[in-house]
């Protein structure tokens, strides 16, 4: 089967770091994403990880590990806007030439206090 | 450049009627996938069209059906509404020879009464 776990609620405060983790089982596994969105709007990507190790992008930061099947997204300096769900998908493999769909987590909340 | 667009942002049905949300795929992009998204939860896939075919189905009944034209957009239809079936349809597109990262579009808001 195919499952993957987040925490569902954390609470950070302005200029903090946080880390929102990811684990997953799941055949076929393809790279892993981390998706922002925030209420009533469309996911927007963060990050991309296929091969193990850390992806760094600004205040954003993404790890995988792909023999323990864990990833984690890294949020530096945090500020009130990065308040939002955020999502953990692992692309499973599908068939050839094309895209690969999207296995989701449930999200993690994420509220940011001053 | 538009991004993916879909229509309409929100949508009230009745029990038992049909139901169809549109979707124009970010420029360059020729592949689209649906999914589901129920209020609190991360979005479930639904299916995936690419070249006008549906080349992969996720664990959704055939009352969920779809089509890819050959301008690359698509439609979702669902018949036979259930209230469970409330939730935000979203669209996401990509291309299958370049960056795997898919764009998402604002999504539709379907509430069955």
């Amino acid at each position: 089967g195919q499952n993957i776990d987040q925490p569902t609620e954390m609470t950070a405060t302005e200029g903090a770091i946080v880390q929102i983790n990811c684990t997953y089982q799941t055949s076929g596994f393809n790279g892993l994403f981390w998706y922002q969105q925030h209420a009533g709007e469309a996911p927007t990507f963060l990050s991309y990880n296929v091969l193990d190790g850390l992806e760094e992008k600004g205040r954003f930061s993404s790890f995988l590990s792909r023999s323990k099947g864990y990833s984690y997204l890294l949020l530096k300096e945090l500020q009130m806007k990065d308040s939002a769900s955020y999502l953990c998908a692992v692309s499973h493999e599908g068939f050839s030439g094309g895209y690969n769909k999207l296995i989701f987590g449930a999200g993690t909340r994420l509220a940011v206090h001053p | 450049d538009a991004g993916v667009t879909q229509s309409p942002t929100h949508l009230i049905k009745t029990r038992g009627q049909q139901v169809t949300l549109r979707c124009s795929p970010k420029s360059g992009h020729d592949t689209v996938s649906w999914y589901q998204q129920a209020l609190g939860q991360g979005p479930q896939f639904i299916f995936q069209y690419y070249e006008e075919e549906e080349r992969q189905r996720g664990n959704f009944p055939d009352r969920f059906s779809g089509h890819q034209f050959p301008n690359y957009s698509s439609e979702l239809n669902v018949n036979a509404l259930l209230l469970g079936d409330s939730a935000l349809y979203l669209c996401a597109s990509s291309s299958g020879t370049g960056r795997t990262e898919a764009f998402f579009g604002q999504g539709t808001r379907l509430t069955v009464v």
